[in-house]
């Protein structure tokens, strides 16, 4: 049973340029968390996917957009990048059913 | 004002020592989980353990343990007889109802050396 997959692993991007990062959740899960981790630091709440609509969100700017397709898979859209934006991006799955999360091993952004 | 706090930024023990992980936490509210993940350097999130606030009770899962107390908002976890695998940033993190969206705290660094 597959865990929680993302794609790409690795990403280098300019300055200005816009990325899509791609998450799949467990089997069985139907709620899809973004996460962004700044080297040395904890993960920071991006926004949660249910049932395609975007139900809860962090402290992020509109540069960062998402969707949640019918399969329960998500997209993380980040327009205009910063080099601030350069950290690793953790997706996570859960059941509304909550008991904790499955997070994947994360898309390594980095801009230059 | 941080939820979560991990005031352990790096810790380093000898293989088969005993090492505890501190966790303070801060909340408003009744019902809460609080959780233990480890990140070894692959990135990945590994659940370790999960607490939720009405069970105080507390446990040993094999070579882990943990202590919950909610008179000091903490909740402190301890690795027994621990191993060179065991190195890696451990993180604390608090979810709070209704969509459970986890605060994290900044994580400790565990250094075990053979």
């Amino acid at each position: 049973d597959a865990g929680v997959t993302q794609s790409p692993t690795h990403l280098i991007k300019t300055r200005g340029q816009q990325v899509t990062l791609r998450c799949s959740p467990k089997s069985g899960h139907d709620t899809v968390s973004w996460y962004q981790q700044a080297l040395g630091q904890g993960p920071q709440f991006i926004f949660q996917y249910y049932e395609e609509e975007e139900r809860q969100r962090g402290n992020f700017p509109d540069r960062f957009s998402g969707h949640q397709f019918p399969n329960y898979s998500s997209e993380l859209n980040v327009n205009a990048l910063l080099l601030g934006d350069s950290a690793l991006y953790l997706c996570a799955s859960s059941t509304t059913d909550f008991y904790g999360y499955t997070f994947g091993s994360g898309t390594r952004l980095t801009v230059v | 004002a941080q939820k979560v706090t991990q005031a352990q930024t790096e810790i380093s023990v000898v293989e088969k020592e005993d090492v505890t992980l501190d966790c303070v936490y801060e909340t408003r509210d009744t019902t809460y989980y609080l959780f233990w993940y480890k990140q070894p350097p692959s990135g990945e999130l590994v659940f370790l353990i999960r607490r939720n606030s009405f069970d105080e009770q507390n446990e040993i899962s094999g070579r882990y343990s943990w202590n919950f107390q909610k008179s000091t908002s903490s909740f402190n976890f301890t690795i027994t007889a621990s191993q060179v695998v065991d190195s890696a940033v451990y993180f604390c993190a608090l979810s709070e109802a209704p969509f459970n969206k986890f605060y994290f705290g900044s994580g400790t660094k565990l250094n075990v050396k053979p």
